[in-house]
């Protein structure tokens, strides 16, 4: 069965530096995603990334977070100069079709920011 | 601002018996609702799903109920099954944002 890969799978960083977290989406799929879940609270909304931009984005998602979509494949998300409260796991997504279709989730990134 | 709720974080049911898992959202503009299971160290996997123009979907032992005039969705597991032991997610969406509820973890005790 297709599945969204992620990697890594734990990442450990210090403050104020840059992490990319990389997501291998469903190949067909055409919508990408990424969520995150700070431990133990919600899975929260960060961005939707379709046709090589982003669709739509919340308010967590501000200057310090960038998506990108290189080289067809991959599907990153890049936080500039990591907080303390940026320490979560970050789920990517893929869908083929918007809306009301339910998601594809990958495994999840453990960031932890020292 | 939570638009999706779970109210209780935790539930314990026997095996064999039915889990019922409760959901309530705010947001009447919400036209599809979804149900995730999450097992510890892995992302969230679907399981289902109910539009609202139904009020009932069913798949295996997994039921949906849609209740729209109290903004409420429950899942009905039966018969629960160790293997059900998971934390569950519900979903709701106007579009092409989800909007998540904070997760109850249910329990199925052998």
């Amino acid at each position: 069965e297709p599945e969204v890969t992620q990697t890594p799978s734990h990442q450990v960083t210090q403050m104020g530096q840059e992490v990319i977290l990389r997501c291998v989406p469903i190949s067909n799929h055409l919508y990408f995603y990424w969520y995150r879940q700070i431990l133990g609270q919600k899975v929260e909304f960060l961005v939707s990334f379709y046709n090589n931009e982003i669709s739509e984005k919340s308010e967590i998602f501000d200057d310090q977070f960038s998506v990108e979509r290189p080289d067809g494949s991959n599907f990153t998300l890049k936080i500039r100069s990591t907080k303390l409260e940026d320490s979560a796991m970050y789920f990517c997504a893929s869908s083929v079709r918007t809306g009301n279709y339910g998601y594809t989730f990958g495994s999840g990134t453990r960031l932890t920011v020292v | 601002d939570q638009q999706v709720k779970q109210n209780s974080p935790s539930l314990s049911v026997q095996e064999g018996r039915i889990s019922i898992l409760n959901c309530d959202y705010t947001n009447s503009m919400f036209d599809y609702f979804l149900w995730y299971k999450k097992y510890p160290a892995e992302g969230p996997t679907f399981l289902i799903s109910i539009s609202s123009i139904k009020d009932k979907n069913e798949d295996g032992r997994f039921t949906v109920f849609l209740n729209k005039s109290a903004k409420h969705l429950s899942l009905h597991i039966v018969p629960s099954q160790p293997g059900d032991s998971a934390v569950y997610f519900c979903a709701a969406s106007a579009g092409n944002q989800f909007y998540f509820g904070t997760g109850t973890s249910l329990t199925v005790i052998p």
